[in-house]
């Protein structure tokens, strides 16, 4: 298995909700990561783990939470966001150099 | 502080043409470079990378590209490109944790 998958693929939410958006790896990477994108423009880091311990936190907004549950799985936890937090988030991994991403999950919130 | 360049927004290019697309990049001691391609509404797809060894690293999906290291560039080459390579490229330079895209550039193959 050579990839990294992502649930939900869409998700529209208000701005009182709790949603969380999950990623898969089996692939034995040992860091894993969460990007924020919008349209048209670079991935935004926002956390990295290694070994399962948050070794990044991008000055991220604490309405955004992740977890990381085991070596396969990384999590994001929304709660009160804003507008302007809509965009594609993606998850990628790695073992060495460069990054294996996910299709990402697009993040609507109303 | 490393830092990537891609100077064009955009590039145009007939279907069958060859096409390139540019990076530079600014780094403090040997360079890991990186081309990533996505599709709309898609995650990013792997192309290629250049950590060590010969300067020309062929990817997926036949394309190609150049390290330079006295102009600090890697572009992205393709002999024949296909209407299918229309997609939005990212170059990236770095190293474990820490990977800073460039801007990304939209490619356009017309038939």
């Amino acid at each position: 298995d050579t990839e990294v998958t992502q649930t939900p693929k869409h998700l529209v939410m208000g701005m009182t909700n709790k949603k969380s958006l999950k990623c898969e790896q089996h692939m034995g990477h040992r860091a894993m990561y969460w990007y924020k994108q919008k349209a048209k423009k670079p991935p935004e880091l926002m956390f990295v783990y290694s070994y399962e311990k948050l070794s990044i936190n991008e000055s991220v907004p604490s309405r955004f939470s992740p977890e990381c549950p085991n070596s396969s799985l990384l999590n994001l936890h929304l709660h009160a966001l804003q507008p302007e937090d809509s965009a594609l988030y993606l998850c990628a991994s790695s073992q060495g150099q460069g990054r294996f991403f996910g299709p990402g999950t697009r993040l609507t919130v109303l | 502080a490393q830092s990537v360049a891609q100077p064009e927004d955009q590039v145009n290019v007939a279907e069958g043409n060859p096409l390139t697309v540019k990076c530079t990049y600014s780094v403090s001691g040997n360079p890991y470079l990186f081309w990533y391609v996505q599709y709309p509404n898609r995650g990013l797809q792997f192309l290629l990378k250049y950590i060590t060894g010969d300067n020309l690293v062929k990817g997926s999906y036949g394309f190609e590209a150049e390290f330079n290291k006295s102009q600090t560039s890697f572009h992205l080459k393709k002999p024949s490109a296909l209407v299918s390579d229309s997609a939005l490229y990212f170059c990236a330079v770095g190293r474990y944790s820490t990977l800073t895209f460039g801007k990304g550039t939209m490619l356009l193959v017309s038939p």
